[in-house]
């Protein structure tokens, strides 16, 4: 099975940036996703890393280290609108489910 | 990328009725998947929704409880059965092409049992 853990709130500033970590222990791992979801809407994608290292989108990054069992989502420029939950999700070895943390609120203050 | 729509959006049920959920999606998709959202927590994977036979339950949820059908690469329902108050939930539909490491949610649908 698949335990992931990250922290439930985070605040920060406008403009500043913030790193939010995900930890996860599994019997199997074929990559981790970042989602965001805004209160009362779906998750949307964010970034999927398979391989260790850093992947940069735009303002967001993902780091994954396999060996340590851990990620970490970057948001660079914060702006209000990132105030959502970012969800830390682990697909197991068989392609099949996703499995998802309990996700870290952020909020963004002025 | 592929768009996923579910229909209701939202319902009000009575205890002890059913409501079946439907998703589409505007194209075929390998992996289709049924996930619950209860307040304040994060997603639960339900079942997995197997094109032509019988879904994939995770461990707490059986066939009974929430019957899903697939009867194409496009199209799935969700059946809560004989509801109570605690399966008051947001439901999502979510759904994954073969080559595409993203997955897709749709935009859920918000149940209220009384």
């Amino acid at each position: 099975g698949q335990n992931i853990d990250q922290p439930t709130e985070m605040t920060a500033t406008e403009g500043a940036i913030v790193q939010i970590n995900c930890t996860y222990q599994t019997s199997g791992f074929n990559g981790l996703f970042w989602y965001q979801q805004h209160a009362g809407e779906a998750p949307t994608f964010l970034s999927y890393n398979v391989l260790d290292g850093l992947e940069e989108k735009g303002r967001f990054s993902s780091f994954l280290s396999r060996s340590k069992g851990y990620s970490y989502l970057l948001l660079k420029e914060l702006q209000m609108k990132d105030s959502a939950s970012y969800l830390c999700a682990v697909r197991d070895r068989g392609y099949q489910k996703v499995t998802f943390g309990i996700g870290t609120k952020l909020q963004v203050i002025p | 990328s592929a768009v996923i729509s579910q229909k209701p959006s939202r319902d009000i049920c009575q205890r002890g009725t059913s409501l079946t959920i439907q998703c589409q999606v505007d194209s075929q998709v390998t992996m289709m998947f049924w996930y619950r959202q209860q307040p304040g927590q994060s997603l639960t994977l339900i079942a997995t929704a197997n094109q032509g036979s019988e879904a994939t339950y995770e461990s707490g949820f059986v066939i009974d409880k929430f019957p899903i059908s697939r009867p194409n690469l496009t199209f799935s329902t969700l059946t809560v059965s004989n509801m109570s108050p605690e399966d008051s939930s947001i439901y999502l539909c979510s759904g994954r092409t073969g080559g595409d490491n993203e997955q897709f949610f749709g935009p859920g649908t918000r149940l209220t049992v009384l």
